[in-house]
């Protein structure tokens, strides 16, 4: 099966704690990116990145990380520095200029 | 002024009814338009692109106007199926990477 893969699908993160999300795909898509989404906002772009080994800042990468070693992998880094990570990411790829596709998403919550 | 507006509803409609959904855009050098469908807690999924012919699927209407910088989502025949947020979403070429930008969603709710 084809497709976008996120996990975890829920993460607690702890005061001072990095945490990594997970994003796969299987599409052979060249671009991908992560969004962060909350209540009453629309999507807000993180990180891009178009090839492997390249991704440039979104709207608001301030706290993020990011890493494109591979062309179906895009994990993306939640540091200590992002004061308020609880939100819902979503991971998204394309074909350059394409439609997104994106995966199931991951629930990041502060304990 | 926002890249792309929406009214975020919610939008409560009699099954059966039909209802229609507008999204305004600011940058009129915006190049691809689509809607996309979210359920509660689950993520964004295509559900058309937009031409400015206008496009048609089975009960789903979306036009583009260029010249009012809007394009609209047309549902007619609404069944309680069709309950979720809808996103609308600009594409702009920006040196060479898709600018993406996503309106906040329209809450529609279709009662029986």
């Amino acid at each position: 099966d084809g497709g976008i893969t996120q996990s975890p699908k829920y993460l607690f993160r702890k005061e001072g704690q990095n945490v990594t999300l997970s994003c796969e795909q299987n599409l052979n898509h060249d671009a991908m990116y992560w969004y962060r989404q909350d209540p009453g906002q629309g999507l807000r772009l993180i990180y891009y990145s178009q090839i492997v080994n390249d991704f440039q800042k979104g709207d608001i990468a301030e706290g993020y990380s990011v890493s494109r070693e591979k062309k179906e992998s895009f994990p993306l880094t939640v540091t200590s520095a992002q004061k308020n990570p609880t939100a819902f990411y979503l991971c998204a790829s394309s074909w350059a200029g394409s439609t997104q596709y994106f995966g199931p998403g991951t629930r990041l919550l502060v304990l | 002024r926002k890249e792309v507006e929406q009214d975020p509803g919610p939008f409560n409609v009699p099954e059966g009814a039909t209802v229609a959904f507008n999204c305004t855009y600011s940058n009129s050098a915006s190049q691809s338009f689509f809607w996309y469908r979210q359920d509660c807690r689950k993520e964004p999924k295509l559900l058309m692109s937009v031409y400015s012919s206008g496009n048609e699927d089975g009960r789903f209407t979306a036009q583009l106007n260029r010249a009012s910088q809007y394009i609209s989502l047309l549902i007619r025949d609404s069944k309680l199926s069709d309950s979720a947020t809808y996103l609308c979403v600009v594409n702009k070429n920006s040196g060479g990477y898709q600018k993406v930008t996503f309106g906040i969603g329209t809450k529609l709710q279709v009662i029986p």
